[in-house]
């Protein structure tokens, strides 16, 4: 699986849009970008994935570049409970659990 | 649905202590596994099971035991404790889909081994 790049910290106000970005430059073509997060140490949480075409769901946005060697996550409207670490990830779908968590990005939502 | 236990949700061992970290899943779930995060790290695939009576390596299994005797329970076992596996463990149970997102992870367990 391709390894992902995130800045390691990110503030946003509250209510505004928050667009949290990825690196997957060495992503192929049928692997598939995922983002979770993790709130307090609690266990991680899906949020949203998509493989070439921009996904939209109850909790986010997913746009992914033409070229697909990047990415950005986007909250609409930020609220305080969505500080937490996001993770970006790249997997190739159906394959086994051989996955790669790099540190992720700690957003911070602030009032 | 209680979803995916873990006790317990703390633990001090001392060196050289063994210890059995138990998760259950209500969910009917073949797919289970365990990861462990260290601070500011991201999670690490310890073991993995596709179904009762079979499992499998992960990226970091040593020092780690598991076995599946029952689709609901998935425990992990520490062998000979050592500071080094000081950590938050968490277990994971999936669907019957290939994606991440039908994954459901427990509230964790952090370990210390003094």
């Amino acid at each position: 699986d391709a390894k992902t790049t995130q800045p390691p910290s990110m503030d946003c106000a509250e209510g505004r849009a928050a667009n949290l970005p990825c690196n997957h430059s060495t992503i192929s073509g049928n692997e598939y970008v995922y983002w979770y997060r993790q709130i307090h140490s609690q266990g991680p949480q899906y949020i949203i994935h998509g493989l070439k075409n921009n996904e939209t769901n109850e909790m986010a946005s997913l746009i992914i570049t033409e070229d697909r060697k990047s990415s950005t996550l986007i909250l609409p409207h930020a609220t305080l409970r969505d500080t937490a670490v996001y993770y970006c990830i790249v997997r190739v779908a159906g394959s086994n659990y051989q996955l790669i968590w790099g540190a992720g990005t700690k957003l911070i939502i602030k009032p | 649905n209680a979803g995916v236990t873990q006790t317990p949700k703390f633990q001090v061992l001392k060196t050289g202590q063994s210890m059995t970290l138990q998760c259950a899943q209500d969910m009917n779930h073949e797919y289970m596994s365990w990861y462990r995060q260290d601070p500011g790290m991201g999670l690490r695939l310890i073991h993995y099971s596709v179904g009762a009576g079979i499992t499998d390596q992960g990226e970091v299994p040593n020092g780690y035991n598991v076995s599946r005797s029952t689709t609901e329970d998935f425990p992990l076992r520490l062998l000979s404790a050592a500071p080094s596996q000081t950590s938050v463990y968490f277990c994971a149970s999936r669907g019957p889909g290939y994606g991440l997102e039908t994954q459901y992870f427990g509230p964790g367990t952090r370990l210390l081994v003094l």
